[in-house]
């Protein structure tokens, strides 16, 4: 185990909804990363938080966004639900000085 | 552009035996390669990384190599066990401030009893 734990582990919205996934990260990381994977897929790195800020975003659109907490834990925010937002979305926390990364178990996210 | 190509998307080997997943990757820049598993229903796990300031690495019963000539990784998995099948992805980061690591589509290992 990974210490990384998500929640929830399985989620079904519709179209032009909006989501919130949330992270714990292992004890210690004050670094945490988001991950989309879509199936047959490697996992595409969306954006990393440290300490509280952002400073990191891959080729993601604004409705995705996130937040860090004092606690170092992380949300994800999706707006307005599209099909191909269906995938498995990865949680990685880690140290600021580490590059290994720690995911968790991810939250399968599918959009009809 | 930027990517982390894998060669083959299935590999089946008999148990015992040695396997070897190959990866390439495109950009010169990369200084730091990952290579994780990843098993049905759970995140990618790491497994072994190397710096671009070395060209092998070897852990328990895995080992990378670099090749940064022609720009090559590989896995090396000494006496494949069933507990070895999984999807494995090789993956890269450049040096930077944050923590983009950029994974390849991922090979899927399977081991025949």
């Amino acid at each position: 185990e990974t210490g990384v734990t998500q929640s929830p582990t399985h989620l079904i919205k519709t179209r032009g909804q909006q989501v919130t996934l949330r992270c714990s990260s292992q004890s210690g990381h004050n670094t945490v990363s988001w991950y989309q994977q879509a199936l047959g897929q490697g996992p595409q790195f969306i954006f990393q938080y440290y300490r509280e800020e952002e400073n990191g975003r891959g080729n993601f659109p604004p409705r995705f966004s996130g937040l860090q907490f004092p606690n170092y834990s992380s949300e994800l925010n999706v707006n307005a639900l599209e099909l191909d937002d269906s995938a498995l979305y990865l949680c990685a926390s880690t140290t600021g000085g580490d590059e290994k990364l720690f995911f968790g178990s991810g939250t399968q996210l599918s959009v009809l | 552009g930027e990517s982390v190509g894998l060669h083959l998307p299935t590999l089946s080997v008999q148990e015992g035996d040695n396997s070897i997943i190959n990866c390439a990757y495109s950009n010169s820049a990369s200084d730091y390669f990952i290579w994780y598993k990843q098993e049905s229903g759970k995140g990618p796990q790491f497994i072994i990384d190397i710096r671009s300031n070395m060209d092998k690495r070897q852990g328990q019963r895995v080992t990378v190599l670099l090749n940064k000539t022609v720009k090559h990784l590989s896995l090396q998995i000494a006496a494949t066990q069933p507990g070895d099948s999984a999807v494995y992805f090789c993956a890269e980061k450049r040096p930077g401030g944050y923590q983009k690591v950029t994974f390849g589509t991922g090979t899927k290992l399977q081991v025949i009893p």
